[in-house]
This record gives C-alpha cells, sequence and structure tokens, in this order.
C-alpha cells in the first residue's frame, strides 16, 4: 500500500511568486486535505477536497486554492507569495463513505515552503 | 469554535518509564472524534491513536492508551515504557464528523537514556 507522497520536499520563492505543491493521496482514498504548519506550531486547515471539489475551508484568503484530479491527487496553489506563507505545508488523505463515520486523515511527509 | 489546548510545552522522561501528555478541548457537539498525532524531527505527522466520543472504553495501542473525560473535555495519552524513539512532538487534534482537524499546539517529549 502507497503511503501519501508530497512534492516538492522544499522550495524556495520570493516575494510576489506563485507556487504550486503536489500531493498523492494513499491507495484507496478519495479526499485530500491541505494544512499549513508554520514552525513551532500546529497545523492549521486550509481547504478539503472531494469529488474534485472544495468539501471545506478554514481562514485562508483566496490566494490559497487547489485542485483535484481524478485520481484523487491534489494541488495547492498560492499566488502573491508573502513573507509569512513560509512554512511546511502538510498534505493528509483520507477515505469519505458517506456514512456517519469520520475518517482518519493520514499525512504526507510535507513541504517545507521558504519566501524571501 | 472549536479549540484544542496542550497545557504543556515540554516533558521529558527516562526510558521505560510512563508519560502522560495532557489535552483539553472545547465544543458543543455531542458526536466528534479525537486523536493523538506524533510528529518526529523528521517532519511526517504519524497518528498513534484515534477516540471516537460515542464510545466509552478508552482506545489503545499497544504503549499508548488515552484517558477520555467527556464530561471534562479532556483527552490525555499515555506512554508506557517510553523508548528513544518516541522523541517527539505530540499534538492533540479534534475532528467533528466531515472535514477539519484543529489541532493545539503541541507538546514537544524528550525520552532520555
Amino acid at each position: 500500500e502507497t503511503g501519501v507522497t508530497q512534492s516538492p520536499t522544499h522550495l524556495i520563492k520570493t516575494r510576489g511568486q506563485q507556487v504550486t505543491l503536489r500531493c498523492s493521496s494513499q491507495s484507496g482514498h478519495n479526499t485530500v486535505s491541505w494544512y499549513q504548519q508554520a514552525l513551532g506550531q500546529g497545523p492549521q486547515f486550509i481547504f478539503q477536497y472531494y469529488r474534485e471539489e472544495e468539501n471545506g475551508r478554514g481562514n485562508f484568503p483566496p490566494r490559497f486554492s487547489g485542485l483535484q484530479f481524478p485520481n484523487y491527487s491534489s494541488e495547492l496553489n498560492v499566488n502573491a507569495l508573502e513573507l509569512d506563507d513560509s512554512a511546511l505545508y502538510l498534505c493528509a488523505s483520507s477515505r469519505t463513505s458517506g456514512g456517519a463515520e469520520a475518517d482518519t486523515q493520514y499525512f504526507g511527509p510535507g513541504t517545507r515552503l521558504t519566501v524571501l | 469554535a472549536q479549540t484544542v489546548t496542550q497545557s504543556q510545552p515540554e516533558m521529558s522522561v527516562q526510558e521505560a518509564e510512563t508519560v502522560t501528555l495532557s489535552c483539553t478541548y472545547d465544543t458543543s457537539e455531542n458526536n466528534y472524534y479525537l486523536f493523538w498525532y506524533k510528529q518526529p524531527p523528521s517532519r511526517q505527522m504519524i497518528l498513534v491513536i484515534r477516540q471516537e466520543a460515542y464510545k466509552q472504553q478508552n482506545a489503545t495501542e499497544n504503549r499508548f492508551s488515552v484517558n477520555f473525560q467527556k464530561a471534562a473535555k479532556s483527552f490525555s495519552l499515555k506512554i508506557s515504557d517510553s523508548q528513544l524513539g518516541d522523541t517527539a512532538m505530540y499534538f492533540c487534534a479534534f475532528m467533528e464528523y466531515g472535514n477539519k482537524l484543529v489541532f493545539g499546539a503541541g507538546t514537544i517529549l524528550r525520552v532520555k537514556s
């Protein structure tokens, strides 16, 4: 069984640029959630994708956007990068079955983004 | 809004001993889920244990167990027979049915030989 993978591992950008981060979900999972983790803090929910549509969003501006593809992989796009966007970006996948049970989220290794 | 509080920024324990990490949360919901995740210095977030609020029995996973007190909104993690590999940041997290995890600020656990 393949776990959650993310690319790239590290990324350095300058303020004002745009960045795309990628995530492949674990085998059998159909839902992807993205989190931002600033240094020394707990992760903050950005948004979740299910059936190729956004399914919940945290307190992040519209310049944070995403996509989910038919194979359940996902992208996180951030436009007009700001210095405060420097963080570890975590992707988590889960299997939404439509039942009453919430599904456990399994995390990828993350992408470390540095904005200069 | 739901909040999760971990009041211990750092903890230390001797190898083979037992340690308990504290977590409290705030919610008006009756059905929800609680998790402990571990994040080693390598940074990958790893699931340690999960508890469903509707279950009265405390969850256990090998050396890891929880003390879930629903009325007190408390969810502590006990690690028995601590090992050097348990050294990590531990996050308590809350989820209602559906989408987002709400994390606490984390507790750094250091296991000493």
